[in-house]
């Protein structure tokens, strides 16, 4: 069965460095999301992305963030100076633009 | 602003017991969706419920949606240990375009004990 991959599955950087975390879509999807659950908290949407654009942005996606779908494969999510807070779960999404979107294993980011 | 609140946020059961977890969102939504997380693990789909009325049952899971009311709820009869999880219920709206941009409510830890 098709399935969304992210890697790295746990990253771990010190506070002020670039991270970026990767995300295979399924073949056929073209709509794209980022969301974020902090420990214990709700799953908050970040980020869509259509045809090569972003089309929607929480107020939480700000400068530091950063999507991009390099070679037409991949699906990255930059944070450019990573803070404490940005410590969460990071999970990729896809679609093909139908009812449902299929989430990804997650990238555990822990900033120290 | 949408917003989706969902009670209880902690739930501990006997197993065979019955129980519904609620979800209330704030906005007219035309899609509700329910997820499971396991501890560490991603999200599962278990239903989409598109209309007023809709009914989705899946084993011992049932899921119901009253737009009228706004409310959506997931029915656990006779609960066994497999079901412990965290259930999240998540709201689409239309006009954010396809299924994807969702909005989440808090979560029901839900702890199954025999």
């Amino acid at each position: 069965e098709p399935e969304v991959t992210q890697t790295p599955s746990h990253q771990v950087t010190q506070m002020g460095q670039e991270v970026i975390l990767r995300c295979v879509p399924i073949s056929n999807h073209l709509y794209f999301y980022w969301y974020r659950q902090i420990l214990g908290q709700k799953v908050e949407f970040l980020v869509s992305f259509y045809n090569n654009e972003i089309s929607e942005k929480s107020e939480i996606f700000d400068d530091q963030f950063s999507v991009e779908r390099p070679d037409g494969s991949n699906f990255t999510l930059k944070i450019r100076s990573t803070k404490l807070e940005d410590s969460a779960m990071y999970f990729c999404a896809t679609s093909t633009g139908g009812l449902e979107a299929f989430f990804g294993q997650g990238t555990r980011l822990t900033v120290v | 602003e949408l917003k989706v609140e969902q009670n209880p946020l902690f739930l501990s059961m006997q197993e065979g017991k019955n129980y519904t977890i609620y979800c209330n969102y704030s906005t007219t939504s035309d899609r509700l969706y329910w997820y499971r997380q396991d501890p560490g693990k991603s999200l599962e789909s278990l239903f989409v419920l598109l209309s007023n009325g809709a009914v989705k049952q899946e084993g011992r899971l049932m899921a119901s949606l009253d737009t009228k009311a706004r409310l959506s709820t997931l029915h656990i009869t006779a609960a066994v240990h497999d079901l412990s999880a965290t259930y999240f219920c998540a709201v689409a709206l239309s006009i954010h375009g396809p299924g994807g941009k969702l909005i989440f409510g808090q979560g029901t830890e839900l702890s199954v004990k025999p």
